[in-house]
């Protein structure tokens, strides 16, 4: 079983509004992922984290998505302002070294 | 932008056969790559990386890399039902904690 804990599960949201998921990291590992799988599979990276500070980040993510992992608290992904498009699973990942990627359950997003 | 190509898209092999996956990366700064496997409504898993040129064998799975041609496959021998899964190529470059860039997988269906 994943040690990376996903909150919630599920995500149902009309347009327009804010969706926020959670992640608390596998212990011990400072660095964290997070990426959107669409339903055809197609994985997109998000955003990255070692410890409190951003590593990497796409354009996407600047403009209506925004991420922060928190000390002694889950990291969170929160989209503003929700569109249709942005239904997917959204997969957060804790790394400890050499990008071992341990994946928790992730948080399936439905934008009615 | 890196790209990764993975193929088949999809493949179907008989139980007790063999299933070979291919990968090849447009990134000439890989240094290595994951493969990863996603059962269906499950988070991928790391299933096994390789480093250098050759082959590595783990079990059943067999992986090689052909870092002049970028190029990576995945062999699995006596194939399970079991192993029916999306298969994910994983290239990586640009330090330990950079992001990786998924493939959009192969999945594999094994049938009794």
């Amino acid at each position: 079983n994943s040690k990376v804990i996903q909150t919630p599960r599920y995500l149902v949201k009309g347009q327009g509004q804010k969706a926020k998921m959670r992640c608390i990291p596998e212990k011990g590992h400072p660095v964290v992922f997070w990426y959107q799988q669409n339903k055809n599979n197609e994985f997109k990276f998000l955003i990255n984290f070692q410890n409190q500070e951003v590593l990497q980040q796409i354009d996407m993510t600047e403009k209506r998505f925004s991420a922060e992992c928190p000390s002694n608290s889950p990291c969170s992904l929160e989209i503003q302002s929700s569109e249709a498009g942005d239904s997917a699973l959204y997969l957060c990942a804790s790394s400890l070294l050499v990008n071992t990627l341990y994946f928790g359950a992730g948080t399936r997003l439905s934008v009615l | 932008q890196q790209k990764v190509q993975q193929s088949p898209e999809s493949l179907i092999v008989p139980e007790g056969g063999m299933a070979s996956l291919n990968c090849t990366s447009s990134d000439r700064n890989v240094d290595y790559f994951w493969w990863y496997r996603q059962h269906s409504g499950k988070s991928p898993k790391m299933l096994m990386s390789i480093f250098s040129n050759g082959e590595k064998e783990e079990g059943r799975f067999t992986v090689h890399l052909n870092k002049a041609s970028l190029h990576t496959s995945l062999h699995i021998r006596d194939s399970q039902p079991s192993d029916s899964a999306l298969y994910l190529c994983a290239p990586h470059s640009g330090g330990s904690n950079a992001k990786l860039t998924f493939g959009k997988g192969t999945k594999l269906s094994v049938k009794s």
